[in-house]
């Protein structure tokens, strides 16, 4: 059974301080891993995706991948109230990307104004 | 710009209709997924389709099928609609891990908020 697992939160963050999310998968296989942002009520909208070891940056947010722990996680720099959302993080199966992607089933972020 | 398209935003059908809901992408993607989203359930994968006519089960196949004639229209059908179909769902599509430099990322629909009464 492949998993990804999250801590569901709610994680409370300050307005401009840095946000940290994390994520473990079990498949060790898997070689793409997306962070999606979700609105309340809304669908969920790909904000980064990460595939070699290390980080990756995009604007205020940076990714990073650790491959031999089954790691990923998203830093959000400059934490914004419209931040506040629930953080999806998703890895392809082994074998590409036909079969979809497994997901976790999100963090919810606030952040406090 | 990625565009997937949802039929309806919300939806209340009543127990035992027949409910179609349908996906359109503008990408040319060769994937499509169905999913559901509850709340503490995350998503789940209903069923996806990587061509034409083709049709994969995913985690959660039961009660539902699905139709997919052209590259960008994929359907979600739902023979006899019961209440415990209530859900938010979502249809998206990709390209494989890759092809054209994909790396499997999907992109979501609206979504489509059913109520089964």
């Amino acid at each position: 059974q492949k998993e990804v697992e999250q801590n569901s939160g709610p994680l409370s963050v300050p307005e401009g301080a840095i946000a940290s999310l994390n994520c473990t998968y079990s498949d060790r296989g898997s070689q793409s891993f997306f962070w999606y942002r979700q609105y309340s009520g809304k669908s969920p909208e790909l904000i980064m995706f990460i595939y070699s070891n290390g980080d990756k940056e995009d604007g205020r947010f940076t990714a990073q991948l650790n491959k031999a722990s089954q790691y990923v996680s998203l830093l959000i720099r400059d934490s914004q109230p419209s931040d506040s959302a629930t953080y999806l993080c998703a890895v392809t199966h082994s074998g590409g990307g036909a079969d979809g992607l497994t997901f976790g089933k999100g963090t919810h972020l606030i952040i406090q104004p | 710009d990625v565009k997937v398209t949802q039929s309806s935003r919300y939806l209340v059908k009543r127990t035992g209709e027949k409910v179609f809901l349908e996906c359109v992408q503008d990408m040319d993607h060769e994937n499509m997924f169905w999913y559901r989203q509850d709340p503490g359930l995350g998503l789940r994968l209903i069923y996806f389709s990587y061509d034409v006519k083709m049709k994969e089960k995913g985690d959660i196949p039961e009660g539902y099928s699905v139709s997919r004639e052209k590259k960008e229209r994929f359907s979600l059908i739902l023979e006899s609609a019961s209440t415990n179909q209530t859900s938010m769902y979502l249809c998206a599509s990709s390209l494989s891990f890759g092809e054209l430099a994909g790396f499997g990322e999907q992109y979501f629909g609206p979504g489509t908020r059913l109520t089964v009464t």
